[in-house]
């Protein structure tokens, strides 16, 4: 079953616009990731936040979480026509569970020319 | 480090043949993982092994599956008497321990099965 979901399901902006992606859980977690999928392939990590953690950056990417809420997002900046691609953020729970990764539904981002 | 690879990269299959799907991890990985994602879907968890031992399965790994790590390696899953619901790509991914136990997994390409 799906830890959450990821909102909106899908997203179309003009190259150069900044795109928001937020994921929303249900459970404690020891950390967060963001994963892309191009289309038909494997999953691509992009980042990693821990429980502890409430900003992190890299490149174009910035994530957020709040605990409190439960939520996170994803917000890539100076989108890219390379940027298209499905969005998900997965969680690993807290105490233990071998950090295996709970998916939310996705997010299908399409950055136009 | 060529990354975690994965074949076939595509089977299909008629219903109620076995399939045998390998993966092969980043070598200093210890951890392994197989998942699962249908069409539109996120991907969902199968079982994970540290090193030889299989961890954890979930319940979506029915006891027509059966999944082995035999040297701490490469690992196999098997599908015996595919059935249609079985149709889904099939993702591996490797992991090592991270700072403060988070680990970051790297996924294969998958292996897409379709039973026919």
């Amino acid at each position: 079953s799906q830890q959450g979901e990821e909102d909106p399901q899908a997203l179309s902006i003009q190259e150069g616009e900044n795109a928001t992606m937020n994921c929303s859980y249900k459970t404690s977690i020891n950390n967060l990731q963001w994963y892309r999928q191009n289309s038909g392939r494997g999953l691509v990590h992009l980042i990693l936040i821990r429980s502890n953690e409430r900003e992190k950056h890299s490149g174009r990417l910035r994530v957020t979480l709040d605990t409190s809420k439960k939520s996170s997002s994803l917000l890539i900046t100076a989108s890219r026509a390379a940027d298209t691609a499905s969005y998900f953020c997965a969680t690993a729970l807290s105490g233990g569970g071998g950090n295996k990764l709970t998916f939310g539904t996705g997010t299908q981002l399409k950055v136009e020319l | 480090d060529t990354g975690v690879s994965q074949n076939p990269r595509h089977k299909i299959t008629k219903r109620g043949q076995n399939v045998t799907f390998r993966c092969d991890p980043i070598s200093e990985h210890n951890r392994l993982y197989w998942y699962r994602q249908t069409l539109g879907q996120g991907p969902e968890f199968l079982t994970y092994f540290q090193n030889e031992a299989q961890l954890e399965k979930s319940r979506l790994l029915s006891d027509r599956f059966s999944a082995e790590r035999p040297k701490g390696s490469f690992s196999t899953l098997e599908i015996q008497r595919t059935e249609q619901g079985d149709s889904a790509m099939y993702l591996c991914a490797s992991s090592q321990p991270g700072t403060g136990g988070s680990y970051e997994q790297y996924f294969g390409p998958g292996t897409r099965l379709t039973v026919t």
